[in-house]
């Protein structure tokens, strides 16, 4: 089992450009949320997805926006960057009932330029 | 609104030394407190939850409501014991939209 993996590993983006970050859960896990890391900082979190619905949201705007497929893979959107979305990217999935145990993908590193 | 606080960004100790990193949280609720760890080139794990209440690498954390605390103990610290560590609380009923802090490093030194 490979674990949460996310794709890209890196990349860079210019201001009011769009970016879409992939996540595919562990193996056995139905729940994906995806947070935000600024340096220097914990995780964020921005939204949980279930059953192919958004089910809790961060405090964070609308140009944000996710997916999660039949498969259970999960995919983020960001529109009309900002320099300030410059982040780590984590996705996390977990069973639907286990609070709190999350297992972390490695991230996807974002560069707004 | 829910927050976790670890005031310190980097704790230093020697081998062999008792090791607590400190986390308060703000939550009016029943909280649900976890510690998670990220060792050099590895990703983020969870390392304990209060609920469970069980040692692990030695590691243990009490739940003190009154002070609104979840610290993080290690009787004697050891090298690999060297990681960025986070505390978190998951505010919510159910679901896993957990809070963290800004972390702290720690580094055990030889």
């Amino acid at each position: 089992d490979a674990g949460v993996t996310q794709s890209p590993t890196h990349l860079i983006k210019t201001r009011g450009q769009q970016v879409t970050l992939r996540c595919s859960p562990k193996s056995g896990h139905d729940t994906v949320s995806w947070y935000q890391q600024a340096l220097g900082q914990g995780p964020q979190f921005i939204f949980q997805y279930y059953e192919e619905e958004e089910r809790q949201r961060g405090n964070f705007p609308d140009r944000f926006s996710g997916h999660q497929f039949p498969n259970y893979s999960s995919e983020l959107n960001v529109n009309a960057l900002l320099l300030g979305d410059s982040a780590l990217y984590l996705c996390a999935s977990s069973r639907q009932l286990n609070t709190g145990e999350l297992f972390f993908g490695e991230g996807s590193r974002l560069t707004v330029l | 609104a829910q927050r976790v606080t670890q005031p310190e960004k980097l704790l230093s100790v020697f081998k062999g030394a008792p090791v607590e990193l400190k986390c308060n949280y703000s939550y009016s609720g029943s909280p649900e407190l976890f510690w998670y760890v990220q060792y050099s080139r590895q990703r983020l794990q969870l390392l304990l939850r209060h609920i469970s209440r069980e040692s692990i690498k030695g590691f243990t954390a009490d739940l003190n409501k009154g002070e609104t605390s979840f610290h993080l103990k290690k009787p004697f610290a050891q090298e690999e014991d060297s990681a960025m560590y986070y505390c978190a609380l998951n505010p919510a009923e159910y679901g896993n939209k957990l809070v963290f802090g800004a972390g702290t490093i720690l580094r055990v030194k030889s």
